[in-house]
């Protein structure tokens, strides 16, 4: 069954630390990868997307991401947070013919003054 | 461009009543997803329609429902509410011309079942 995975629920960095939060997908077929914000009470927002290309992609905020087909992994770097990065990171993929996303579960990032 | 809009932001219902959920797309945007998020379950994908066709459907009881209009406007039905439908409920839009296009999200209703 196609899923995604974020290992982390919860992660906590002081302000100006770096950032990694970790996705893995389950299925073989090419992904298509997105990274999605969400802050509390709002929807989600786009941060970056992978279609196929460069296996790093940069993305608004600061943000950028690594496609790594062996490791069957999308994850989520930033060099230094900032406190008003502090929210729910979700990472998602979808897959051709489907019309729809799957989500991982989310990890929820606390930025620590 | 205006974003995706949902209406109501809130709502508050008591079981066994249904409810209707409605969200205006990015304009020019012909494919519009739902997607139901809850502490429990995440997100998960209810439904998505292109052109008033519906596409692809999610693992959901047959109370949950959808339209969309000639206009790309569309609306999710909840009948017999139970508690457990407590939930954000998020509607997102994409051009439509492909099914990997970029979605862009509303800011969801917060349904509460009492």
């Amino acid at each position: 069954a196609q899923s995604v995975t974020q290992p982390d629920i919860h992660i906590t960095v002081s302000e100006g630390a770096s950032l990694e939060l970790r996705c893995n997908y389950s299925y073989g077929a090419t992904p298509y990868l997105f990274w999605y914000v969400q802050s509390p009470g709002q929807g989600l927002q786009l941060l970056l997307k992978y279609f196929s290309g460069d296996t790093l992609v940069q993305g608004i905020k600061g943000f950028e991401a690594e496609f790594k087909r062996s490791q069957s992994s999308f994850n989520l770097r930033k060099p230094s947070v900032h406190w008003s990065d502090a929210a729910e990171y979700f990472c998602a993929v979808a897959y051709s013919g489907t019309y729809k996303y799957i989500f991982g579960t989310g990890t929820r990032l606390k930025v620590l003054a | 461009k205006a974003g995706v809009t949902q209406t109501p932001r809130y709502l508050i219902k008591t079981r066994g009543q249904q409810v209707t959920l409605s969200c205006s797309p990015i304009s020019g945007h012909r494919s519009v997803s739902w997607y139901q998020q809850t502490p429990g379950q995440g997100l998960q994908f209810l439904f998505e329609y292109f052109s008033e066709t519906q596409r692809n459907k999610g693992n959901f009881p047959g109370r949950f429902s959808g339209r969309q209009f000639s206009n790309s406007r569309s609306e999710m039905n909840v009948s017999t509410l139970e508690l457990g439908d407590s939930a954000l409920y998020l509607c997102a839009s994409s051009s439509g011309g492909g099914n990997t296009d970029t979605q862009y999200f509303g800011p969801g209703t917060r349904l509460t079942v009492l």
